[in-house]
């Protein structure tokens, strides 16, 4: 079965720090590749995915993710964390031609003022 | 537009009744799915469906119940709840069933507590 593990369930860093989440899917084929962001009380939303052409991928709020397709991961990063990208972040994987999303347990970020 | 709609936002059942989670879009999508949150697994699939009349399971399915009558709603039945039940609901929605690379949009959730 399709499987996705991101490595750190809580990160603790300082505004202005650099933010680097691991992620990691165990399926070989054509997959699409998501980061999704849930802020405290509010719902999920998309940072960013990647489906083909550049592996590196720039979303909003000036996060980015990598795909290196020979390590089967989508790294998500941020050069200088501020305290409202205090969140829980997901990565979320699907096949190819499907919606059908499987994520990752989630990491949970707190950016210190 | 609303965009994904649910409602209750909580709900508290005790074992063994039976409840319906609703959700509604007015993005016109094609697709529609639920999932459910637990502390440290992620969202987990439920059920889904590409088109109204279209339903299918996903990898949680048991003990739940899905119809699609219409574009616009996706109802979740609950059965007959039991206490592993107890979690947060996710609805979302995305333009077009069989399109991976579409962005599925999510409601603010059901929190939901069977004692």
């Amino acid at each position: 079965a399709q499987s996705v593990s991101q490595h750190n369930h809580h990160v603790i860093l300082s505004e202005a720090a650099s933010l680097e989440l691991g992620c990691n899917y165990s399926y070989g084929g054509t997959v699409n590749l998501f980061w999704y962001v849930q802020y405290p009380g509010q719902h999920l939303q998309l940072l960013l995915k990647y489906f083909s052409g550049d592996p590196l991928v720039k979303g909003i709020k000036g996060f980015e993710a990598e795909f290196i397709k020979s390590k089967f991961s989508f790294n998500l990063r941020k050069p200088s964390v501020q305290w409202s990208d205090t969140a829980e972040y997901f990565c979320a994987v699907n096949k190819g031609a499907g919606n059908k999303l499987t994520f990752g347990g989630g990491t949970r970020v707190l950016v210190k003022p | 537009n609303a965009g994904v709609t649910q409602t209750p936002k909580f709900q508290v059942l005790k074992t063994g009744q039976s409840m319906t989670l609703q959700c509604a879009q007015d993005m016109n999508h094609e697709y529609m799915s639920w999932y459910r949150q637990d502390p440290g697994m992620g969202l987990r699939l439920i059920h889904y469906s590409v088109g109204a009349g279209i339903t299918d399971q996903g990898e949680v399915p048991n003990g739940y119940n899905v119809s699609r009558s219409t574009t616009e709603d996706f109802p979740l039945r609950l059965l007959s709840a039991a206490p592993s039940q107890t979690s947060v609901y996710f609805c979302a929605s995305s333009p077009r069933g069989g399109r991976g690379t579409d962005t599925q949009y999510f409601g603010p959730g059901t929190r939901l507590t069977v004692l």
